[in-house]
């Protein structure tokens, strides 16, 4: 099975500066067709998760461009330039490409 | 509007059973392949399985702890998914979300908890 061990667990962050969350999988994300499955969700207290990249770096309708996605392989990165207040949260990577894993989660705190 | 509402959470015995539903609207279900997720309290999210749409074969794939005991299926004609969980156990407390597989399109959740 397919094991994703993001880190930091707990980033404390202020105002204005910036995040970066790191996603480490146990097995290559490189699937038979050549993409990458990795996605990124923001899960805000007491909402529903949300698609905030996908495919390791594809920005979601809608999310601010401060949010970027990177990284190949077996190493990703989540990356904040700028965060904001509404940024609070847990951060989950998620592989795709062996049925489905998430991340333990990150939590972002101001 | 996409919409994805998830029902039919409630208290369960161990050992007992439960059918979660979730009613999609606004986009073509029946070409859609779908999942659940679960989240334990105060926990991260776990995926419970899926299934693929009727085109697709329509066949489906869980995660280990779940395998055996819940079962996933789907009536395109009311556009609902649905998840039946059989032999439930206390650590399968959780909001429980359906999502497109995707992951683009998530519900508010239901809450099953297992308890005595």
């Amino acid at each position: 099975d397919v094991v994703l061990t993001q880190s930091p667990l707990s980033l404390p962050v202020t105002l204005g500066q910036p995040a970066s969350i790191s996603c480490r999988s146990s097995q290559s994300l490189v699937y038979s067709d050549g993409n990458t499955y990795l996605n990124w969700f923001q899960q805000r207290p007491g909402q529903s998760p949300r698609r905030l990249i996908y495919k390791v770096s594809n920005r979601d309708s809608g999310v601010p461009d401060r949010f970027s996605g990177s990284g190949s392989g077996t190493d990703f990165t989540l990356k904040i330039s700028r965060v904001e207040a509404e940024d609070v949260g847990v951060y989950y990577c998620m592989q795709a490409t062996h049925l489905r894993t998430f991340g333990q989660g990150t939590k972002l705190e101001i | 509007e996409v919409q994805l509402v998830e029902s039919g959470g409630a208290l369960a015995k161990p050992g007992g059973s439960l059918r979660l539903s979730c009613a999609a609207s606004g986009f073509s279900f029946s070409n859609a392949w779908m999942s659940w997720v679960r989240q334990a309290p105060g926990k991260g999210l776990e995926w419970v399985g899926r299934i693929r749409s009727r085109s697709d074969s329509g066949t489906t794939d869980y995660a280990a702890p779940v395998k055996g005991r819940f079962t996933i299926s789907r009536d395109d004609s009311k556009n609902t998914l649905y998840l039946q969980m059989n032999s439930l156990k206390s650590e399968d407390t959780a909001m429980y979300y359906c999502a497109t597989e995707a992951f683009d399109i998530w519900g508010q959740g239901t809450m099953v908890t297992v308890s005595s």
